[in-house]
């Protein structure tokens, strides 16, 4: 069965120090995954993605994310946090085997972070 | 940037009424989905939809649910007959093929 799992229901770091939220995810066949950020009162906005390819993808606001096939991991990071990044951030996959464009995303329960001037 | 829209911000029903939950996809993709989050837990997949037909569909999108595309813009949710359980944020997402587009949501709080 799809699933995601992030380990750490909150993540705290200090401003300009490096973060990093952990995911790991299951899926039958390839995963396509996915991190969205999540501010107050506002909807999920997609960060990045990893399809195929390189296994460091860069996304929005100096964001990356390592696929870790062997160890099944997508790991969000940033080399130097901002307390702007204070936010939930949630880790998605979807199986490419599921059939086409139109899978469903598996979500994880999401991660808080919170940047400490 | 395009983005996903959707209406109310909120919604108050009562128990056994009928709700139309609205959204305005991007204007060039194609495929659509509506997802839940019930306070404190996960996001959930409700149902995908494309061409003019759901294309999956999860255990909780039961018959008292449904989706239609009236015209070329908006995509809505029905829920036909309100449940307190159906209280939850509503998440109205769409897609040109890879990454999914989320819209703002819609609070349904069932009385």
């Amino acid at each position: 069965a799809q699933s995601v799992a992030q380990p750490e229901d909150q993540v705290n770091v200090a401003e300009g120090n490096p973060l990093t939220v952990k995911c790991t995810y299951s899926v039958s066949g390839n995963p396509y995954l996915f991190w969205y950020v999540q501010y107050p009162n506002r909807g999920l906005q997609f960060l990045l993605k990893y399809i195929t390819g390189d296994n460091l993808v860069k996304g929005s606001y100096g964001f990356e994310a390592e696929f870790n096939k062997s160890q099944t991991s997508f790991h969000l990071k940033k080399p130097s946090a901002l307390v702007s990044d204070s936010a939930l951030y949630f880790c998605a996959v979807r199986d490419e085997n599921r059939g086409s464009t139109l899978g469903r995303l598996y979500f994880g329960r999401g991660t808080q972070l919170t940047v400490w001037p | 940037e395009p983005e996903v829209t959707q209406t109310p911000s909120h919604q108050v029903t009562q128990m056994g009424q009928e709700v139309i939950l609205r959204c305005v996809p991007i204007s060039n993709h194609l495929y659509f989905y509506w997802y839940r989050q019930i306070l404190g837990q996960k996001v959930e997949f409700l149902v995908s939809f494309y061409n003019n037909e759901i294309s999956e569909k999860s255990e909780i999108f039961d018959d008292q649910f449904s989706v239609e595309r009236p015209d070329g813009s908006n995509f809505t949710l029905k829920i036909r007959s309100t449940k307190l359980e159906d209280s939850a944020m509503y998440f109205c997402a769409s897609s040109e093929g890879q990454a999914q587009y989320f819209g703002p949501g819609t609070r349904l709080t069932v009385t």
